[in-house]
């Protein structure tokens, strides 16, 4: 079954801790992106990767780091210096930026919240 | 910068049609993606236009006009399964840009 693979589904953080969000996907894609989505607005980027080693910062990076170690792999790390982290995070990844085209398809999100 | 802008919201009955306009203004143009997103749901594509014209599939059509940086969604035979959320983003070089999205929700 291929697909984007979020994890968790739902993530508590609490105040001064740092939390990552999963993010794997077994569609052979090079390039992987991470979003923000809150009520009322649209998706905003926060990092994206177009292949392995290689990311570059979106336009609400502040407060966010990424790595890409593995093709599959893109974990997104929600830092302290992140003050209002409460939204819906979602993965994303396409074949690259060599196609035109370049779908994005997304995982099922992650539901972050602050205790 | 990008500007991308979509209604809020929509209501239709079930059965007939229903037209989302997206208007854009963005430094550069690849492409303009519609993707449909039920509620706590990931986004799932729905069309893509490049070339100015009408784009058909199945139930749904997609059309652009470069030119007046503009869009539309049509929803034919609207069902119950069709309430959702629309979102209409545009590429570059790189990278989509949103619109904030459309609710449109369909009533018997």
């Amino acid at each position: 079954d291929g697909g984007i693979t979020q994890s968790p589904k739902y993530l508590f953080r609490k105040e001064g801790q740092n939390v990552t969000l999963s993010c794997e996907q077994n569609l052979n894609h090079d390039a992987m992106y991470w979003y923000r989505q809150d009520p009322g607005q649209g998706l905003r980027l926060i990092y994206y990767s177009q292949i392995v080693n290689d990311f570059q910062k979106g336009d609400i990076a502040e407060g966010y780091s990424v790595s890409r170690e593995k093709k599959e792999s893109f974990p997104l790390t929600v830092t302290s210096a992140q003050k209002n982290p409460t939204a819906f995070y979602l993965c994303a990844s396409s074949i690259g930026f060599r196609q035109n085209k370049n779908i994005q398809y997304f995982g099922a999100g992650t539901r972050l919240s602050v205790l | 910068g990008q500007n991308i802008d979509q209604p809020t919201e929509m209501t239709a009955t079930e059965g007939a049609i229903v037209q989302i306009n997206c208007t854009y203004q963005t430094s550069g143009f690849n492409g303009l993606f519609w993707y449909q997103q039920h509620a706590g749901e990931a986004p799932t594509f729905l069309s893509y236009n490049v070339l100015d014209g009408l784009e058909e599939k199945g139930r749904f059509s997609s059309f652009l006009s470069r030119s007046k940086g503009y869009s539309y969604l049509l929803l034919k035979e609207l069902q119950m399964k069709d309430s959702a959320s629309y979102l209409c983003a545009v590429k570059d070089d790189y990278k989509l840009s949103f619109g904030a999205g459309t609710t449109v929700t369909v009533r018997a």
